[in-house]
């Protein structure tokens, strides 16, 4: 069955500079890949995601880039400011078909020191 | 408009006991999702429902375990014969189209 492995697993980085976490997933059949923030104590919120069509999807100082070929994608967080401190978690679409059902990585705690 | 909402938001329970864990998705979305998280790991999907079909139970850990929903509204998880290892956070998503799934705030369950 499909699996997702994200690394790293605690990132921490100046306030200003770039974070980028990457997941690697296993069934090339999987097109869909969200990525969670968790605030500590809170619920996972939706902050970007990308389908298999598409190489690359930006949101202001967020961006996912996606390589099929390779079976990973990463989330890339530009100009870091302390409230980007949380857990993230990717996730990757369990096929078949688009249920939306997710299979989730291991979350990476960002810490980002003012 | 609202978003999705759980209840309760703590439940402590002894084991053996059964407990019920309920789901309000957001009005309108068809999908209704229900996942485990363990302290300081991932979500496990453990249920999906969609619409009036019938739901996807392939990730449901053991036979302790059963869900229902009624129509696309309220969805109950259902845990029988608790076990330690049940203690967790358990999430419902809710989503329109498959896709984009809004989660609720889950019930933290602690078994004695």
């Amino acid at each position: 069955g499909e699996n997702v492995e994200q690394h790293p697993s605690t990132l921490s980085v100046q306030e200003g500079d770039s974070a980028v976490i990457k997941c690697t997933y296993s069934d090339s059949a999987s097109n869909y890949f969200p990525w969670y923030k968790q605030e500590l104590g809170k619920r996972p919120q939706l902050i970007i995601d990308i389908r298999s069509n598409v190489g690359e999807k930006k949101d202001q100082r967020i961006a996912v880039t996606l390589n099929k070929t390779a079976k990973h994608f990463s989330l890339h967080i530009t100009e870091t400011q302390p409230e980007d401190s949380a857990v993230y978690f990717c996730a990757a679409s369990i096929p078949p078909g688009n249920t939306g059902k997710l299979i989730f990585g291991q979350g990476t705690t960002l810490q980002v020191k003012p | 408009g609202a978003g999705v909402s759980q209840s309760p938001s703590n439940k402590v329970t002894e084991k053996g006991k059964d407990v019920e864990l309920r789901c309000d998705p957001i009005s309108g979305h068809t999908a209704l999702y229900w996942y485990r998280q363990r302290l300081g790991q991932g979500l496990e999907f453990l249920i999906y429902f969609q619409g009036n079909s019938a739901p996807d139970k392939s990730g449901l850990p053991s036979d302790r375990f059963s869900a229902e929903r009624t129509g696309e509204s309220v969805s109950t998880l259902t845990i029988q014969r608790t076990q330690q290892e049940d203690s967790a956070v358990y999430l419902c998503a809710s989503s329109l189209d498959t896709s984009k799934q809004f989660f609720g705030p889950g019930t933290r369950l602690t078994v004695l």
